[in-house]
C-alpha cells in the first residue's frame, strides 16, 4: 500500500530555512491525479494546511505563508519537498505530508516529523 | 477563506456513553466536502468520515456524521477506550483547506 515518510532536520535556527522531504513508497508519485500536501501542527494547537503540489508542478500555498513557502517535486526520486524560509519559534511544529485528490479528503498521511526552531 | 469552529474544546466522557461533536463553518459548505479525522498523540490523523456522513474504509459504525450548510456533527454512539482522542473537522472543497481547532474527548 502507499506510504509516506517525512525526513529532515529536527532543529532549525531562527531566520534560517526549514527543509523537509516526503518519500512516497508503494506507488509512483506521478500516477493518478493526486495532490501532495504539507500540513503542520504546532504543540498544543490544531492542524494547519501549508500547501500542495501536483506531480506536473502546479502548486497552491496557504496565503498567510505564501511568501515563505516553496513546495517542489522530484518524480525521479518519488519525493516532494517543503522549504519554509525565515523561520521563527511560531514555525515549531510536527510537520506531516499527506495525499489527496482535488475535492477529496486526505486519505494517506505520513507519521509526522517534529521540527523545533531554536538557537 | 472558510473558518471552522469546533465545540466544545474538551468533552469529559465515560466509556459506553454517547457523544456529539460540533463543527460550524463561517460560510456554507458543500456537504460533499466535509471530513472528520481522529488524532492520537504521536500518530498521524486517521480519516473517519468524508462527504459529511460517509464512513471511511474500516471505520466502525459507532461513528456517524451528519449536518449540512454551516453546521455539522460527529456522533460516537458508544465510546470505546480507543476512541479517546482529538477530533478535527476539515473542509476540502476550497483551497486553502481549513481544519477546525479540534475537540478533545477525554476520559472522565
Amino acid at each position: 500500500q502507499v506510504q509516506l515518510q517525512e525526513s529532515g532536520p529536527g532543529l532549525v535556527k531562527p531566520s534560517q530555512t526549514l527543509s523537509l522531504t516526503c518519500t512516497v513508497s508503494g506507488d509512483s508519485i506521478s500516477r493518478g491525479d493526486y495532490y501532495w500536501s504539507w500540513i503542520r501542527q504546532p504543540p498544543g494547537k490544531g492542524l494547519e494546511w501549508i500547501g500542495y503540489i501536483h506531480y506536473r508542478g502546479n502548486t497552491y500555498y496557504r496565503p498567510s505563508l505564501k511568501s515563505r513557502v516553496t513546495i517542489s517535486v522530484d518524480t525521479s526520486k518519488n519525493q516532494f519537498s517543503l522549504k519554509l524560509s525565515s523561520v521563527n519559534a511560531a514555525d515549531t511544529a510536527v510537520y506531516y505530508c499527506a495525499r489527496t485528490q482535488l475535492v477529496e479528503p486526505f486519505d494517506i498521511w505520513g507519521q509526522g516529523t517534529m521540527v523545533t526552531v531554536s538557537s | 477563506e472558510i473558518v471552522l469552529t469546533q465545540s466544545p474544546g474538551t468533552l469529559s466522557m465515560s466509556p459506553g456513553e454517547r457523544t456529539a461533536l460540533s463543527c460550524r463553518a463561517s460560510q456554507t459548505i458543500n456537504t460533499s466536502f466535509l471530513a472528520w479525522y481522529q488524532k492520537k498523540p504521536g500518530q498521524a490523523p486517521r480519516l473517519l468520515i468524508y462527504g459529511a456522513s460517509i464512513r471511511a474504509t474500516g471505520i466502525p459504525d459507532r461513528f456517524s456524521g451528519s449536518g449540512s450548510g454551516t453546521d455539522f456533527t460527529l456522533t460516537i454512539s458508544r465510546l470505546e477506550p480507543e476512541d479517546f482522542a482529538v477530533y478535527y473537522c476539515q473542509e476540502y472543497g476550497n483551497s486553502p483547506f481549513a481544519f477546525g481547532g479540534g475537540t478533545k474527548v477525554e476520559i472522565k
